[in-house]
């Protein structure tokens, strides 16, 4: 069957420290993969998406990045974190144009 | 100019009742796609009915319903006989094949759907 899972849960990092979140997915090949962000009470905003292994588009420009080094890995990073990057973090796949599954989310806090 | 539109932030329904939740969308993309998803307050998004812009008859699936308007660009959700476990956000979304969006699923900024015993 196919899943997705997405880790860790939460996270409550300070502000200038790294980020690094990771999404990977089984029962499935080379899926479109992508990240979203989710501000508190707001709908979801595209960050990145990932058409193959080492294809990254960015849909926002920010600081952050995201990475593919597997087909089903999906990694969002960044560098050095700001009070705005505080959300939640949903990654999806889908190998259909009809179907989008997401994973459990992380919920990020930056302190 | 937003593409996707949900007009309700917040609405409430008596349990066992029906409830609408409002969807408006834009795009001169002839082939879209659109999407209703529930999030409940773990944050996991669940996947609850799609809506092809060339399928003739609206979909359902099971006490979900969309009522597909095309010309009017509307794309309401019907949830039958409201339970307490309905009590979620509501997101709208479209996929427009050949439009800007590139083909990636484009949100509204959703309604949170409160059911009362």
């Amino acid at each position: 069957s196919q899943t997705i899972h997405q880790w860790p849960a939460t996270l409550v990092q300070p502000v200038g420290s790294p980020l690094s979140l990771e999404c990977t997915v089984e029962g499935t090949s080379n899926p479109n993969l992508y990240w979203y962000r989710q501000a508190a009470g707001r709908g979801l905003q595209l960050l990145f998406y990932s058409v193959g292994i080492g294809q990254i588009s960015s849909e926002v420009p920010q600081n952050l990045s995201a990475s593919r080094p597997q087909d089903r890995q999906f990694i969002l990073s960044s560098k050095k974190l700001l009070l705005s990057d505080s959300g939640f973090y949903l990654c999806a796949w889908s190998v259909r144009r009809d179907g989008y599954t997401f994973g459990s989310g992380t919920r990020l806090t930056v302190v | 100019a937003q593409k996707i539109t949900q007009t309700q932030p917040g609405m409430f329904v008596q349990e066992k009742e029906a409830v609408t939740l409002d969807c408006t969308y834009d795009t001169s993309d002839p082939s879209y796609g659109l999407f209703w998803y529930k999030q409940p307050s773990s944050g996991e998004m669940i996947f609850l009915i799609y809506q092809g812009s060339y399928d003739q008859q609206n979909a359902t699936e099971g006490r979900y319903s969309l009522n597909f308007q095309k010309a009017r660009k509307s794309a309401n959700l019907v949830i039958s006989a409201s339970q307490l476990g309905d009590s979620a956000m509501y997101f709208c979304a479209m996929r427009e094949v050949y439009g800007g969006s590139q083909g990636n699923l484009i949100f509204g900024k959703g309604t949170k759907l409160s059911v009362k015993p």
